[in-house]
């Protein structure tokens, strides 16, 4: 079985750069299509972007200017970078693996970790 | 960007009872919806993508119906495990979307 597990610091202030890791395990990272999910409190979720296991990336144009999501296949994770933040980037980060390519529904999914931006 | 939209935001209903949730899309999205159920602090869980595939291990009181802008989730005899959030998604077009959920309660 698939797991996710989303870690990085719950607390970023205003103006930096919130930094996320999703470690995957039960099965290897190559061949599937990971992304970003965010859900800010009261709100729909929303797609933040993709990263597959050769580095291509897709970002939402929303969040294109500063986003960035890579992948380390040799410790089976990925990662989230997100800079500028603000109070409206404060939400719950799901990490997930696509079913599908590289338009899908979302197979597994992460715990969710709060990250909450400070002024 | 397509917009999701889901109705009601919230039912309340009993065990054993039959409910449909609604969601709607400002644009035709030909089948390409899924739908996820989400418990409090819990990850969401995919029931069912391509409008009416149910995912492997779903039960078979959920299923999914509809094509174009318009879509439905039924739950049949409903258990008590089925109170929960649930959520439908877009993959139609980039980005793909999702609805603001529908929040069913025990009554």
């Amino acid at each position: 079985q698939v797991q996710l597990q989303e870690s990085g610091p719950g607390l970023v202030k205003a103006s930096e750069t919130l930094s996320l890791t999703c470690a995957v395990s039960g099965g290897s990272i190559s061949t599937y299509y990971w992304s970003w999910i965010r859900q800010p409190p009261g709100k729909a979720l929303e797609w933040i972007g993709y990263v597959y296991y050769s580095g291509t990336t897709n970002y939402n144009p929303s969040l294109q200017s500063r986003v960035s999501i890579s992948v380390d296949t040799s410790k089976n994770q990925f990662s989230l970078r997100l800079t500028s933040v603000t109070a409206a980037d404060t939400a719950v980060y799901y990490c997930a693996r696509a079913l599908g390519g590289t338009l899908p529904s979302f197979e597994y999914w992460g715990q969710g970790t709060l990250v909450t931006v400070s002024s | 960007a397509i917009r999701i939209t889901q109705s009601p935001s919230s039912l309340s209903a009993s065990t054993g009872d039959r409910v449909t949730l609604t969601c709607r899309a400002s644009q035709g999205i030909r089948s390409y919806l899924a739908w996820y159920q989400q418990k409090p602090g819990r990850a969401p869980k995919l029931l069912i993508y391509s409008t009416s595939t149910l995912q492997t291990g779903v039960p078979s009181r959920f299923s999914g119906s509809g094509s174009g802008t318009d879509f439905t989730l039924a739950i049949s005899d409903l258990q008590s495990e089925d109170f929960a959030t649930y959520f439908c998604q877009q993959y139609y077009s980039y980005p793909p979307t999702f609805g603001q959920g529908t929040n069913v309660e025990i009554k």
